[in-house]
């Protein structure tokens, strides 16, 4: 298995400003997973993108994968003060039986 | 649909005690992974259980154990706890092992060691 890592380690940014987040990882993937963690909670799942999705929309959240770069981004638009969270993307490479293992993340936060 | 639920939500035990976790998943998923998240080391995976058999495992030493029940139930157990086992324990569900699946988490348990 192989993790993700994120980039920045941590953004602040103004309510209703969008907010950028940026995965890398090392090899090929099967799909690439985003997780958001609120402080002192587990993580929820946000979205899956897989290997031979570009693009993927839910909601205010906009999910891209660059395969050819090992990189995706996550893209929160019109951002609220309850987006304040870290965030974590989770590779998945192409093999089965295979843990999920997750970065530092990315430490969000909203300044209303 | 219930979501994953983990108790005791807080624990503070000393230092050479053993403690156990719980943690029942959501109905019908049969995958239950555990991790562990401390300020320094962030998330760490700490084992996978799947119909009773663990089927992957993290870097922790045997002090950390697990299992899973036939009703996919899982607990997971440290022994003889050290002041670097106060951490996040999270547990997660999902449907299948291998298919990729997203996870499901509970809220945790904050354990404390003292």
């Amino acid at each position: 298995s192989q993790q993700g890592e994120e980039d920045p380690q941590a953004l602040s940014i103004q309510e209703g400003e969008n907010a950028t987040m940026n995965c890398s990882y090392k090899t090929s993937i099967n799909n690439l997973q985003w997780y958001r963690q609120n402080s002192g909670r587990g993580l929820v799942h946000l979205i899956l993108i897989r290997s031979n999705e570009r693009e993927k929309h839910s909601g205010r959240l906009r999910v891209t994968l660059d395969t050819s770069k090992k990189s995706s981004s996550l893209l929160i638009t019109a951002s609220r003060a309850a987006d304040t969270a870290s965030y974590f993307c989770a590779p998945i490479s192409n093999f089965g039986n295979e843990k999920l293992t997750f970065g530092t993340g990315t430490r969000l936060t909203i300044i209303p | 649909k219930a979501g994953v639920t983990q108790t005791p939500r807080y624990l503070i035990k000393t230092r050479g005690q053993q403690v156990t976790l719980s943690c029942s998943p959501i109905s019908g998923h049969r995958s239950v992974s555990w991790y562990q998240q401390t300020p320094g080391q962030g998330l760490q995976f700490l084992f996978e259980y799947f119909s009773e058999t663990q089927r992957n495992k993290g870097n922790f030493p045997g002090r950390f154990s697990g299992r899973q029940f036939s009703n996919s139930r899982s607990e997971m157990n440290v022994s003889t706890l050290e002041l670097g086992d106060s951490a996040l324990y999270l547990c997660a569900s999902s449907t299948l092992v291998g298919d990729n699946s997203p996870l499901h988490f509970g809220n945790g348990t904050r354990l404390t060691v003292t």
